[in-house]
């Protein structure tokens, strides 16, 4: 079946530091992501998405990897910052039509 | 715009009691959906609907209904609230860029079951 997984449950920065935050998944069929980032006590927030036909896309201080050859998805944010303290979920879509299912998230803690 | 509104923010039931949460949204999305978030998981999709008239099941469908008279709303309800039913509950639309477009979600309704 279809998961979404996150490496590791927690991660640590230092303010300015660039952060990576780790995404596997196991449907190769899987032709759409995104990311969110949940503050507590709010609703996730759309970041940025990728399709399976782009290995990369940029946005603001944020970039999206997508390797298929070995099922990742990774999220860097650049000069990371307080404000981007929160727990950060990855989604795939398993094939056109199918609901996005959704990784146990990473919470991100930055430290000034 | 207001987005995605989702009212009550905390609800406490007794086992046994109804409720209906609702969700409200004025981006004139035809796709909604409801999701729950529990900790350690992934939110997980309970009911959806692409347009009014029209819902369907998601992954953990029972013991809640919904209905969609109209593109702004749809109300989930849950008929007999049961402990396992205690978790934090968020609407999600997607607007028309079709299934590769992100969910906008509400704000959630924190329910707890006693």
């Amino acid at each position: 079946g279809e998961s979404v997984g996150l490496h590791l449950p927690t991660l640590s920065v230092q303010e300015g530091d660039n952060s990576i935050i780790n995404c596997a998944y196991s449907n190769s069929a899987s032709d759409y992501f995104i990311w969110y980032k949940q503050e507590s006590g709010k609703g996730p927030q759309f970041i940025i998405d990728i399709r399976s036909n782009m290995d990369k896309r940029q946005g603001q201080r944020v970039t999206v990897l997508l390797n298929k050859t070995v099922k990742h998805l990774s999220l860097q944010i650049a000069a990371t910052q307080p404000g981007d303290s929160a727990v950060y979920f990855c989604a795939e879509r398993g094939q056109a039509g199918t609901a996005l299912i959704f990784g146990k998230g990473t919470t991100l803690s930055v430290s000034s | 715009n207001a987005g995605v509104t989702q009212t009550p923010k905390f609800q406490v039931l007794k086992t046994g009691q109804s409720m209906t949460l609702q969700c409200a949204q004025d981006m004139n999305h035809e796709y909604m959906s409801w999701y729950r978030q529990d900790p350690g998981m992934g939110l997980r999709l309970i009911h959806y609907s692409v347009g009014a008239g029209i819902t369907d099941q998601g992954e953990v469908p029972n013991g809640y209904n919904v209905s969609r008279s109209t593109t702004e709303d749809f109300p989930l309800r849950l008929l007999s609230a049961a402990p396992s039913q205690t978790s934090v509950y968020f609407c999600a639309t997607r607007g028309g860029g079709g299934y590769n477009s992100p969910l906008h979600f509400g704000n959630g309704t924190r329910l707890t079951v006693t």
